[in-house]
């Protein structure tokens, strides 16, 4: 059964900081992964998707990187602003059943103090 | 010009009452997700459609009847609501591409539900 675990769950950081999430995976057999970003009380927005065989995919100050074979995945945010607090989810979507459904990490809390 | 729409927004309600959540893409996907996030945040798919055809049922009680007139619509209908059934509702749409994979998932804003 495919478990996603994210830490950590809580991030605060002052303004200006490079920072990484991480998120990790129990079964390699995914077509691909997604970032999103959740403000409270909004819906989700995508923020980068990774096909399995990709190993990065980059938007703006964000970096996503993914080890398949590992298990785990990387979000990288550069110089850190006020504005990127929300939660960070990441989601992978599994090859058993070709679905198309998502299973999602608890996701991680970032606080970016000014 | 929203991707994914959802209403209502908002929905309070009582135990033991029946109740409707509609949701629309105009994103031209073939695939239509419905995903529950209980207190904790956490996130957890209910069904999927791919045109039409329910393709995932997660074990959701059959007090839950997913309804799709089009690939563009995914209805959500609660019949005999509890207080369990609080929670946020989210719809999504994906598109299912070549060598049986899918692409980017779009979701909704969501629709929060209180069960008095």
């Amino acid at each position: 059964k495919q478990e996603v675990t994210q830490i950590p769950a809580a991030l605060s950081v002052p303004e200006g900081e490079n920072l990484v999430l991480n998120c990790s995976f129990t079964d390699s057999a995914i077509y691909n992964l997604q970032w999103f970003r959740q403000d409270p009380g909004k819906g989700l927005t995508s923020l980068l998707l990774i096909q399995s065989s990709q190993r990065e995919q980059t938007s703006g100050r964000l970096n996503a990187s993914l080890d398949k074979s590992s298990g785990r995945s990387t979000l990288y945010i550069a110089a850190s602003q006020p504005g990127d607090s929300a939660t960070y989810l990441c989601a992978v979507r599994p090859i058993s059943g070709n679905t198309g459904k998502l299973i999602f990490g608890q996701g991680t809390t970032l606080q970016v103090k000014p | 010009d929203t991707a994914v729409s959802q209403t209502p927004k908002y929905l309070v309600t009582q135990m033991g009452n029946d109740k409707s959540i509609k949701c629309e893409q105009n994103l031209g996907h073939d695939t239509m997700y419905w995903y529950k996030q209980d207190s904790k945040k956490f996130l957890k798919i209910m069904f999927s459609y791919n045109n039409k055809e329910l393709i995932i049922n997660e074990t959701v009680p059959n007090r839950f009847s997913p309804k799709s007139p089009d690939k563009a619509h995914l209805n959500l209908h609660i019949n005999s609501l509890e207080l369990g059934d609080s929670a946020v509702y989210f719809c999504a749409s994906s598109q299912a591409s070549s060598g049986s994979s899918y692409n980017e998932q779009f979701f909704g804003p969501g629709t929060r539900l209180t069960v008095l």
